[in-house]
């Protein structure tokens, strides 16, 4: 199957900082990507839709400003934890669609945050 | 986006066939169903995707009955090593499917 990437694996920063995470698709062109979070013994839940070249799409509940993504080319889309608080210590996960065969959606491995 | 439920949890001993079935009444004409493995502290795996009938791929056969209103997952002979939650999901085909939303998943434990 396609690979997706994150980076870094796992963060640990200071409250009120910011941080970022890469996803990037590797073999392919996502033209969308998708970021999620998971809490521990949780399911994931869909944070927001990044499209390429416009704004991304938030779900209900998620502050636009606290999480900022950007999705500047293809194959590259950043979800930045602003003013990070210990409340957003969380496992995020992101996906890409491959737009070949049917739109099959890959994950990245996760990358883990601990706000301190 | 069609909603999907799975059995909470199920246990298994190694060598053993398991079959995890997922309900989706309310499947659309142009959703297919897909299925991930994900393991703890891990993003979720691809396992297998079908629209109707039956695919094998080397890890799992998918089973859908002629109403798609369900899907059953098929693990040959599993080891210790399958122990995970298993997610099934359903999602449209050609860029309108949205998002996949995640149900509770279906831990599997397997045993010795």
């Amino acid at each position: 199957g396609a690979v997706v990437s994150q980076h870094p694996s796992r963060v640990i920063c200071k409250s009120g900082t910011s941080v970022k995470i890469e996803c990037r698709s590797l073999d392919f062109q996502a033209t969308t990507m998708f970021w999620y979070r998971q809490f521990p013994k949780k399911s994931l839940m869909l944070m927001a839709t990044s499209n390429e070249g416009s704004k991304a799409t938030y779900e209900q509940g998620v502050e636009k400003d606290k999480f900022l993504i950007n999705h500047a080319s293809l194959t590259l889309s950043t979800l930045t934890v602003t003013s990070a608080h210990p409340e957003d210590s969380s496992f995020y996960i992101c996906s890409a669609r491959d737009p070949s065969g049917t739109d099959t959606q890959y994950f990245g491995p996760g990358t883990r945050l601990t706000v301190l | 986006l069609a909603k999907t439920t799975q059995p909470i949890s199920m246990d298994s001993y190694e060598g053993q066939e398991v079959n995890i079935t997922c309900s989706h009444n309310n499947i659309a004409t142009n959703d297919y169903i897909t299925w991930y493995q994900q393991f703890p502290s891990q993003g979720p795996r691809f396992i297998i995707q079908g629209y109707k009938t039956k695919v094998t791929n080397e890890v799992a056969s998918l089973f859908i009955p002629a109403d798609r209103k369900s899907s059953t997952l098929s693990l040959p002979r599993v080891s210790l090593s399958d122990t995970a939650v298993y997610y099934c999901l359903v999602g449209g085909y050609g860029g309108s499917q949205g998002n996949l939303i995640f149900g509770k998943g279906t831990k599997l434990s397997v045993k010795p």
